[in-house]
């Protein structure tokens, strides 16, 4: 298995501000991904986080507005940037590990924009 | 239409009564089904997979897959207060841990001592 530490928990922000989420995984990973869970919605992929270059980015989400960085293969950072009222949501880390392929998740990080 | 959908309930049932948590999909691609379970404030945890069509069963758990239907059932039984949770299924053409999954949206199930 893995363990995922995600911070923050959660957090409320104002409008038009930005927040930085971490990931860190206690073992090897193959794959890391960000999600996003709204209410009464289906989890979402927003990108794939990659090693050393630049994240995929699923249809609907851009760079500019979900900068992702991964700078070595366990841990990983989301921005939320410039947010509005409807960026309010649970993002969740998740990972894929070396040996088994299973897909785990973080406990999210929930974020409120007010 | 949606690729998967499921009932978001909420669904409550006595303890000990026999669950049914259900999804249907419209790709006919999907090879790989999973349900994953999701406790109040917590990220999900997967419960079980299978591939293609058929049963599995863990425990109190039975996984069925019809796909000639688009079909998949979560089966609990014994419901205990601990199977309190959202039960999420998810599904894949190419692998159970990738960038590939659907899910549906979650049924939120409540047991009741």
């Amino acid at each position: 298995s893995a363990v995922i530490s995600q911070k923050p928990s959660r957090d409320i922000c104002q409008r038009g501000t930005s927040l930085t989420i971490q990931c860190q995984v206690d073992s090897q990973v193959t794959m890391m991904f960000w999600y996003r869970q709204q209410p009464g919605q289906s989890l979402t992929l927003i990108a794939t986080a990659n090693q050393g270059s630049e994240a995929t980015y699923e249809s609907g989400f851009v760079i500019d507005k979900f900068p992702i960085s991964r700078p070595n293969l366990t841990f990983s950072t989301l921005t939320v940037s410039n947010m509005s009222p409807e960026d309010s949501s649970i993002y969740l880390c998740s990972v894929t590990t070396v040996n088994t392929g299973e897909l785990f998740f973080g406990e999210g990080s929930r974020l409120t924009v007010l | 239409q949606k690729e998967v959908e499921q009932d978001p309930g909420p669904l409550s049932v006595p303890e000990g009564a026999i669950v049914s948590l259900n999804c249907t999909y419209s790709n006919s691609a999907f090879q790989y089904f999973m349900w994953y379970r999701q406790y109040s404030r917590k990220g999900p945890e997967l419960l079980m997979y299978t591939y293609s069509s058929g049963n599995k069963e863990d425990g109190r758990f039975t996984a069925q897959v019809d796909k000639s239907s688009k079909y998949i059932s979560l089966f609990i039984r014994d419901s205990q207060p601990s199977d309190s949770a959202t039960y999420l299924c998810a599904m894949s053409e190419v692998g159970f841990g990738n960038e590939k999954l659907t899910f549906g949206t979650g049924t939120r199930l409540t047991i009741i001592p």
